[in-house]
């Protein structure tokens, strides 16, 4: 199993340019999350999904899309990219309801110029 | 937004010491606490998940217990060794989610 993978691992934007974050889970999971890590500040929840057809806002949702079509991908789409949304970004995925462990990306780092 | 906290932010020990942090969350609606391991460059892994109040999980030399009436979890690392050098976070599952706490930052010297 790859587990969760996420693309690209760097990408670096202009302002205003958008783009699609990729991620993928080969292990069936129905709850996967996106979350972005600032220093100082932790890991903060953008958005979630509790299975495929089914989306919800976390934290810090604004300026950022999601769908989830198919159980296995979580894209995190950036609308109109911002400094302020330079950060690392982190794809998750666990099974169950919150009683099993959650599985992380490797992450991708991106700077928005 | 859950308020997560832990305690303290950051700890420089020496190899061989023992250790332990704090996680305090809201206790009401509680189903489980996730305490996760991160090193730097790294993503976040697993050490634990812990769903009832009393409960006490180990892991080699890290142990963590749990007391979800009062709304705290407790990470204990005996005899520190520099590759436990990482960030620790803690999670309580609420609402479909993860929310993280901002973690404590332990560095070990040898």
């Amino acid at each position: 199993n790859a587990g969760v993978t996420q693309t690209p691992k760097f990408q670096v934007l202009k302002t205003g340019q958008s783009m699609t974050l990729q991620c993928a889970q080969d292990m069936n999971h129905e709850y996967m999350s996106w979350y972005r890590q600032d220093p100082g500040m932790g890991l903060r929840l953008i958005h979630y999904s509790v299975g495929a057809g089914i989306t919800d806002q976390g934290e810090v949702p604004n300026g950022y899309n999601v769908s989830r079509s198919t159980t296995e991908d979580f894209p995190l789409r950036l609308l109109s990219a911002a400094p302020s949304q330079t950060s690392v970004y982190f794809c998750a995925s666990t099974t169950g309801t919150g009683g099993k462990e959650q599985f992380f990306g490797p992450g991708t780092r991106l700077t928005v110029l | 937004i859950l308020n997560v906290e832990q305690s303290p932010q950051s700890l420089h020990v020496q190899e061989g010491d023992s250790t332990n942090f704090t996680c305090s969350f809201p206790s009401s609606n509680f189903y489980a606490l996730h305490w996760y391991r991160w090193e730097t460059a790294k993503s976040p892994e697993a050490l634990f998940v812990m769903t009832l109040n009393g409960d006490e999980k180990k892991k080699g030399r890290i142990s963590a217990t749990l007391n979800t009436k009062e709304g705290y979890s407790y990470l204990y690392i005996k005899g520190s060794q520099p590759e436990d050098s990482a960030t620790y976070l803690c999670a309580p599952w609420w609402y479909s989610t993860l929310t993280f706490g901002k973690g404590t930052m332990l560095l070990v010297s040898p």
